[in-house]
């Protein structure tokens, strides 16, 4: 597989569930970084995660990152309508250039 | 809360043609970036870009394509001699540094003819 791999590639709930969304890589990481874009339109950066740290929290949603086994979780707890959008987990490796390699990304669909 | 700004925000273009895609980085941010996500495909990293040089690039990024930051503010990206191929979203991105957040701009879809 590809860095940043995310499964499932879709997933459908009802609001008021909790989503789940997972990443792995493959290479060493500085930190990983999940993103949210509606259709059609940009990247809104949601949370990054440092590789010495293990979980976080923003709001509704929380990040894990397992390093020994390139994996990382985001959950989004309580879900609204308004959280459908595409999900996406991108990894900045340690080349001080600060490029991210995003994965393929994890179609949320929260259905009133 | 600040913004990068992308413009145009669609642009059509014939194939063969130059076009220029223009961003507004984050003021006090250092660090800047071009990605792109081809209809239905991950986003794909093309260029990073520190200190008025490349500081990194993909192979996407050919000499087709180049990047410049003709003042103080504006971060652009030229794509000479347009390919069907390289129609697809472009987003800039800056960041005050590796390891920090980003900030993407709302990226301009190019649509080669």
């Amino acid at each position: 597989s590809q860095q940043g791999e995310e499964d499932p590639q879709a997933l459908s709930i009802q609001e008021g569930e909790n989503a789940t969304m997972n990443c792995s890589y493959k290479t060493s990481i500085n930190n990983l970084q999940w993103y949210r874009q509606n259709s059609g339109r940009g990247l809104v950066h949601l949370i990054l995660i440092r590789s010495n740290e293990r979980e976080k929290h923003s709001g509704r949603l929380r990040v894990t990152l397992d390093t020994s086994k390139k994996s990382s979780s985001l959950l989004i707890t309580a879900s609204r309508a308004a959280d459908t959008a595409s999900y996406f987990c991108a990894t900045d490796a340690p080349s001080n250039t600060g490029k991210l390699i995003f994965g393929q990304g994890t179609t949320l669909q929260v259905k009133p | 809360e600040p913004e990068v700004t992308q413009t145009p925000s669609h642009q059509v273009t014939q194939m063969g043609q130059e076009v220029i895609l223009r961003c507004v980085p984050i003021s006090n941010h250092l660090y800047f970036y071009w990605y792109r996500q081809i209809l239905g495909q991950k986003v794909e990293f093309l260029v990073s870009f520190y200190n008025n040089e490349i500081s990194e690039k993909s192979e996407i990024f050919d000499d087709q394509f180049s990047v410049e930051r003709p003042d103080g503010s504006n971060f652009t990206l030229k794509i000479r001699s347009t390919k069907l191929e390289d129609s697809a979203m472009y987003f800039c991105a800056s960041s005050a540094g590796p390891g920090r957040g980003y900030t993407f701009g709302s990226g301009t879809r190019l649509t080669v003819v």
